[in-house]
């Protein structure tokens, strides 16, 4: 049972350069999202999108974007990755019904550190 | 600002105690809340859910109770083990597709 799976585990970039984070999932879920999580802060969102061929800001969509390439990815990208991004990102997805109904699943993290 | 909050940002349990863990929220309109465990190196785990149409739910060995008048929502784990030892957060759903997050509580179980 993959779940969520996210690569890569960990990466160190240098100020400016670009990245994206892959996320898929393989339990037919039709919502998923992105998380920034910080040291002594709670997830904060990122980008969502609640089914596939759409998306949407979230909390902190700033110096990011997505790309919901199919149901099973969402990708997020920095094009210009600043050191104010370092952070541990999450994925998650959830069921159709959004939030409101369903607890969302997470893979396990990309640790990211700008220099 | 955040609209979740812990009450305490750390816990220390003795091994086969019980271990209670509170959170406040502050948005009425919040219909659904959820706990999670989030263990060194590894994502949120979803622990229990409750809706706001409800006051008490029961998992194993986890219960979790709702107070809507005071906007009060605790996690309580029976028999604490060593494998409880990790951070627990507590989420509502403000509105579709924004779940807010508290900082979380750090809980560590003494053998």
């Amino acid at each position: 049972n993959a779940g969520v799976t996210q690569t890569p585990k960990f990466q160190v970039l240098k100020t400016g350069q670009s990245m994206t984070l892959q996320c898929a999932q393989d339990m037919n879920h039709n919502s998923m999202y992105w998380y920034r999580q910080d040291p002594g802060m709670g997830l904060r969102l990122i980008y969502y999108s609640a089914s596939e061929g759409t998306t949407d800001k979230g909390e902190v969509p700033n110096g990011y974007n997505v790309s919901r390439l199919n149901k099973r990815e969402f990708s997020l990208r920095l094009e210009s990755a600043a050191p104010s991004q370092t952070s541990v990102y999450f994925c998650a997805s959830s069921p159709p019904g959004g939030y409101s109904n369903q607890p969302q699943h997470f893979g396990d993290g990309t640790r990211l550190s700008i220099l | 600002g955040e609209s979740v909050g812990l009450h305490l940002p750390t816990l220390s349990v003795q091994e086969g105690d019980n271990s209670i863990i509170n959170c406040a929220y502050s948005n009425s309109a919040s219909d659904y809340f959820i706990w999670y465990k989030q263990e060194s190196g590894k994502g949120p785990q979803f622990i229990i859910d409750i809706r706001s149409n409800m006051d008490k739910r029961q998992g194993q060995r986890v219960t979790v109770l709702l107070n809507k008048t005071v906007k009060h929502l605790s996690l309580q784990i029976a028999a604490t083990q060593p494998g409880d030892s990790a951070v627990y957060f507590c989420a509502e759903n403000a509105n579709d597709y924004k779940l807010s997050f508290g900082a979380g509580t750090t809980v560590t179980v003494r053998a």
